[in-house]
């Protein structure tokens, strides 16, 4: 079975530019997750999807991030224009059922951002 | 405030011996816990998870035990193997209301090195 699908794996970008990020969950999950890691620490979460509603969104800059899953299948995250302090790891995971249940969380590899 | 502690950033022990790991949470809400192994460049695998209705549960070499009173949680491994060597996060989660609600809180992380 396929794992959670991710890309691009790296990008190196300048300040100010926009960028974007895919992700494909694992097959039949309904929950997506978006999480960035900065270096040296744990992951922390952005977004969090049931289907295609984002029910959790606090964490979340929106005046420059923003996400979608339009479908409730894959997703994408976009940060415009993009900063030096965004320079992280940022991992999707996907879960199989919704989130009141003690569900595991599976990760992607996570794309990798550089802001020059 | 960090509610998922991990106060040992490095831990190094000789192949064929126990790695325990360990992990301290503030939140009472928390009760379901998991483990996940960080390889570099990769995203996070999960390990072995744990309810806050048990205070044990084991898959092979490895066995998580849980401190419900002392609010913390332990990963043993045994034996150590070589290939065990990575980042080991430990994470938890809460299905009742509050901001902990349908998010995985990790703590930062600790480095095992498993010495041939």
């Amino acid at each position: 079975e396929a794992g959670v699908v991710q890309s691009p794996r790296y990008k190196i970008i300048e300040k100010k530019q926009p960028v974007a990020f895919w992700c494909n969950p694992i097959s039949g999950h309904n929950t997506l997750y978006w999480y960035l890691q900065n270096l040296g620490q744990g992951p922390e979460l952005l977004i969090r999807y049931e289907n295609e509603e984002a029910v959790d969104d606090s964490q979340l800059p929106k005046d420059r991030f923003s996400a979608e899953r339009l479908k409730g299948v894959d997703s994408t995250l976009k940060i415009q224009p993009a900063e030096l302090g965004d320079s992280a790891v940022y991992l999707c995971a996907s879960s199989e059922g919704l989130a009141g249940a003690q569900e595991t969380q599976y990760f992607g590899p996570g794309t990798r951002l550089l802001v020059l | 405030d960090q509610q998922v502690k991990q106060n040992s950033p490095s831990l190094s022990v000789q192949e064929g011996r126990i790695s325990i790991l360990n992990c301290d949470y503030t939140n009472s809400m928390f009760d379901y816990f998991l483990w996940y192994k960080k390889y570099p460049a990769e995203g996070p695998t999960f390990l072995i998870s744990i309810s806050s209705i048990k205070d044990k549960n084991e898959d092979g070499r490895f066995t998580v035990f849980l401190n419900k009173s002392a609010k913390h949680l332990s990963l043993h491994i045994v034996p150590s193997q070589p290939g065990d060597s990575a980042v080991y996060f430990c994470a938890a989660s809460a299905r009742a209301g509050g901001t902990s609600y349908g998010k995985l809180t990790f703590g930062q992380g600790t480095i095992l090195t498993v010495h041939p």
